[in-house]
């Protein structure tokens, strides 16, 4: 059964910096199957990357993903105030723990 | 526009079982499958299981098997879970969302329905 390990646990930043947040699987898995979302408080998870690189529709470009094997990153370029939020990896049936991007 | 909209708030008792529903609508909805997800009170998500709107086949989370149904109605558009012995840890937010054509991803969500399961 494969673990998706998400770090860090909480990351804070400012507006404009740029974000990293890391995705590792306890086995390597097929990046074509390596998804990111996002959530806001009250709200339903949102799609933002899907076959570990690819952005779902509307999804503006300072989000991207890469990665292969075990290890998988989401990189938000340059932060804007709409950004702060939850972030979850997924390989099919597994979710991330997940990593809170709050506002420093 | 592709929507998933699901059913209201639902209170229960331990014990019992609560059905969920999620209409669909904006696709052709035996074109994809629909996947179940539940967070429980300021808890990660969980996926729950997946059902193929087209021929019905089903997988379930390993947990879960045995207390949950998940089912569709290709006439109306709609998929339901059903979740019996209800307990307390089973309190969470659940929702719907479309799957991918490999079930990889989930590209559509529902706004999220309640249980709460309190005695």
């Amino acid at each position: 059964e494969i673990v998706l390990t998400q770090s860090p646990g909480t990351l804070s930043l400012s507006p404009g910096e740029r974000a990293t947040l890391s995705c590792r699987a306890s086995q390597s898995v097929s990046s074509s199957y390596l998804a990111w979302y996002q959530q806001k408080p009250g709200q339903a998870p949102r799609l933002l990357i899907y076959g570990a690189s690819s952005r779902a529709t509307g999804i503006p470009d300072r989000f991207s993903g890469s990665g292969s094997g075990t290890d998988f990153t989401l990189t938000i370029s340059r932060l804007e105030p709409e950004d702060f939020a939850v972030y979850y990896c997924q390989q099919f049936w597994a979710f991330g723990q997940g990593t809170k991007l709050e506002i420093k | 526009q592709v929507q998933l909209v699901q059913s209201g708030a639902e209170v229960k008792k331990p014990g019992a079982s609560v059905k969920v529903s999620c209409k669909a609508s904006g696709y052709t909805f035996t074109s994809y499958g629909i996947s179940w997800v539940r967070q429980a009170p300021g808890q990660g998500l969980e996926w729950m299981g997946w059902i193929s709107a087209y021929n019905g086949n089903t997988n379930y989370a390993q947990k879960l098997q045995g207390r949950v149904t998940m089912t569709t109605d290709t006439s109306t558009s709609t998929a339901y879970m059903e979740l019996r012995s209800l307990r307390s840890d089973d309190t969470a937010v659940y929702y719907c969302a479309r799957a991918s054509g490999s079930g990889d991803y989930f590209d559509y969500w529902g706004q999220g329905t309640l249980v709460t399961v309190s005695s």
